[in-house]
């Protein structure tokens, strides 16, 4: 069975403060894919990276970044930096593509607010 | 491209009573899926489907059924509503290739359900 777990449900910072968000995954899988959406208070989901299992290297994007680490099962998120606009929830999510069927388990979600 | 569309936004249905909830994606997407998701939890997969005519089971699917008769539409179906079926609905579509490559999930913007 797979399962992720995002330990931390809701976190506070100021502005201009780094931030990281904790993602455990299990999977018997050897071949699976990481997702993390944000979802802003409006609601829609919002996709933000795809990493698969065979690629540990870590990634940047702007402000964000992200650390795999197969060895401890770990798909971590950080803020670098952060602004208002970041208040959002954050889902980590995984995906076995086994015969193509693709479907996605989601952590709960951890909620950020960054305070001005 | 509109991406993924859904209607109503909003909805408040008596017990006992059925809906539809329609779905509609324009990016020629295979796969479509059908996602609750509950106050403090991630989304749950209710159905999903690999293309038109295809349809199979998620990890919450009791009380719902679907359809998905071209590539474009995939509705879900609320037969005898529920108190427990009272959530957010979000409909989401992705490309695969039917191998091993999971490509990331776009989102549609979620109907909110009442039931009461």
């Amino acid at each position: 069975a797979q399962k992720v777990t995002q330990a931390q449900t809701e976190i506070s910072v100021v502005e201009k403060e780094d931030v990281t968000l904790d993602c455990v995954y299990e999977t018997r899988d050897t071949t699976y894919y990481l997702f993390w959406y944000k979802q802003p208070p409006s609601g829609e989901l919002v996709f933000l990276i795809r990493r698969n299992s065979f690629d540990e290297q870590n990634e940047i994007s702007g402000r964000y970044s992200w650390n795999f680490q197969k060895s401890t099962s770990s798909f971590n998120f950080t803020i670098t930096a952060s602004q208002v606009v970041d208040s959002a929830v954050y889902f980590c999510a995984l995906s076995a593509a086994l015969g193509g069927s693709e479907k996605l388990v989601f952590g709960k979600g951890m909620k950020l607010t960054v305070n001005p | 491209n509109a991406g993924v569309t859904q209607t109503p936004k909003f909805r408040i249905l008596k017990i006992g009573q059925s809906m539809t909830l329609q779905c509609t994606q324009d990016m020629n997407h295979n796969y479509m899926y059908w996602y609750r998701q509950d106050p403090g939890m991630g989304l749950k997969l209710i159905y999903y489907s690999v293309g038109a005519g295809i349809t199979d089971k998620g990890e919450v699917p009791n009380g719902y059924n679907v359809s998905r008769s071209t590539t474009e539409d995939f509705p879900l179906r609320l037969e005898l509503a529920a108190p427990s079926q009272t959530s957010v609905y979000f409909c989401a579509s992705s490309y695969s290739n039917g191998y091993t490559n999971s490509y990331e999930q776009y989102f549609g913007p979620g109907t909110r359900l009442t039931v009461t």
